[in-house]
């Protein structure tokens, strides 16, 4: 099966400026999430779909960022207006299960430089 | 809110050497326990994972970890390590009770095997 692909492997914007992140999950995943790793700390986790829906957002660090998963397939992420700090790696991974029972699949990240 | 510390930041091994790496958690209730490798340039990957039973959990490439509840830790070993075992692991943890789902993780573990 495929796994879980990500779009793009890496961005450098200014300041200032828009970024979506794209990320398409396993086909039949109902679950989603979004992580973000910042300069060698730990992995930290952003958000969580179940389908369509915004099950957990509470790790969602400000307003600037947005995310959606229309239709239930695809998610993105767009982080408008960009600053300095949200550079990092932007993880997405897809689950069966909401508990993670066989696992959760991730995606090779997204590398966001902001200058 | 639940943490997860990995206290070795970087390890060095030679080849066929044991492999230890600590894992702690910091949450009451139950809890399933994963442990996830990252080889360069490539994605995370599950290695193992614990949610119930036998609390020695045998993993892929020969990986096994052990979840002792009375420490709150979930250690992961390996008998014998291999150069291309070089790589990040990650240990991480969600409740199996209610509340978030999503992985909680510590800050990893960068493993260098020198051959």
């Amino acid at each position: 099966e495929a796994g879980v692909t990500q779009f793009p492997s890496h961005s450098v914007i200014e300041k200032g400026q828009t970024v979506t992140l794209r990320c398409d999950p396993i086909s039949g995943h109902d679950n989603l999430y979004w992580y973000r790793r910042v300069m060698g700390k730990e992995i930290k986790f952003l958000l969580h779909f179940v389908k369509e829906s915004k099950q957990d957002e509470s790790g969602m660090p400000n307003n600037r960022f947005l995310a959606e998963r229309t239709g239930g397939t695809y998610s993105t992420l767009k982080v408008q207006p960009a600053e300095l700090e949200d550079s990092g790696v932007y993880f997405c991974a897809s689950s069966q299960d909401s508990y993670g029972n066989y696992g959760y699949t991730f995606g090779s990240g997204t590398r966001l430089t902001v200058v | 809110a639940q943490s997860v510390s990995q206290h070795n930041h970087h390890v060095i091994l030679s080849e066929a050497a044991s492999l230890e790496l600590g894992c702690n958690y910091s949450y009451g209730g139950t809890v399933n326990l994963f442990w996830y490798v990252q080889y360069p340039g490539q994605h995370l990957q599950l290695l193992l994972k614990y949610f119930s039973g036998d609390p020695l959990v045998k993993g892929i490439k020969g990986f096994e970890a052990e979840f002792i509840k009375s420490k709150f830790s979930f250690n992961l070993r390996k008998p014998s390590v291999q150069w291309s075992d070089t790589a990040e692991y990650f240990c991480a943890v969600n409740r199996g009770d209610t509340g978030r789902r999503a992985l909680t993780f510590g800050s990893g573990t960068r493993l260098q095997v020198q051959p």
